[in-house]
């Protein structure tokens, strides 16, 4: 079973460039999320889909933008890179069950320079 | 706004000897869920286990268990017969039981060290 799978694994910017952070899964999840883990700071969430055709802000959407593009798939844009979007992005899903878990990617460690 | 506290950076353990790891969480629902949440140098992120709050029983999976105080707003995680393999972080999660609510929130982790 691939689970939640995210693309690429490691990626190095410029500040200013662009690129889109991909985003699949195969366990029927209604929910999606996109999340980043910075040290010391747990993992804050960006952006949340709660259902296809839906997307919401999360605790620090800024500067990021996403597409719920169909159930499977749920991918994190950045327009213009920045020194602080220096992170590791998770992209997780959920069924909508409340005591569903979240099931995680594998990250996503970025590095806008 | 629902928040989540796990005020230990970091903790050690002796291998095969049990340690626990604390999370609070601040919320005024009466029904959600709670989660520990192993990311080993991997990345992964592996749930270890969860506790309903309405189920005054406390959850166990195998050598993990909770220590769940609702009135305290308390959610431990005991890990007994510590084994080398544990070392990771550890991450406290709560989801509301809320219609309508799909957030889940974290705390900030706690880094465990097994000493062998």
């Amino acid at each position: 079973n691939a689970g939640v799978t995210q693309t690429p694994k490691f990626q190095v910017l410029k500040t200013g460039q662009s690129m889109t952070l991909q985003c699949a899964q195969d366990m029927n999840h209604n929910s999606m999320y996109w999340y980043r883990q910075d040290p010391g700071m747990g993992l804050r969430l960006i952006y949340y889909s709660a259902s296809e055709g839906t997307t919401d802000k999360g605790e620090v959407p800024n500067g990021y933008n996403v597409s719920r593009l169909n159930k499977r798939e749920f991918s994190l844009r950045l327009e213009s890179a920045a020194p602080s979007q220096t992170s590791v992005y998770f992209c997780a899903g959920s069924r909508t069950d409340y005591n569903s878990p979240l099931h995680f990617g594998n990250g996503t460690r970025l590095t806008v320079t | 706004a629902q928040t989540v506290t796990q005020s230990q950076p970091e903790m050690s353990v002796q291998e095969a000897e049990t340690v626990t790891l604390s999370c609070t969480y601040d919320t005024s629902e009466s029904d959600y869920y709670l989660f520990w949440y192993k990311q080993p140098p991997s990345r992964q992120m592996i749930l270890v286990i969860r506790q309903e709050a309405y189920k005054q029983q406390n959850a166990t999976e195998n050598r993990f268990s909770v220590n769940f105080q609702k009135a305290a707003k308390s959610f431990s995680l005991k890990i007994s017969d510590s084994q080398l393999g544990d070392a990771a972080m550890y991450f406290c999660a709560y989801r509301s039981a809320d219609s309508g609510t799909y957030k889940y929130i974290f705390g900030t982790g706690t880094r465990l060290k097994v000493l062998a």
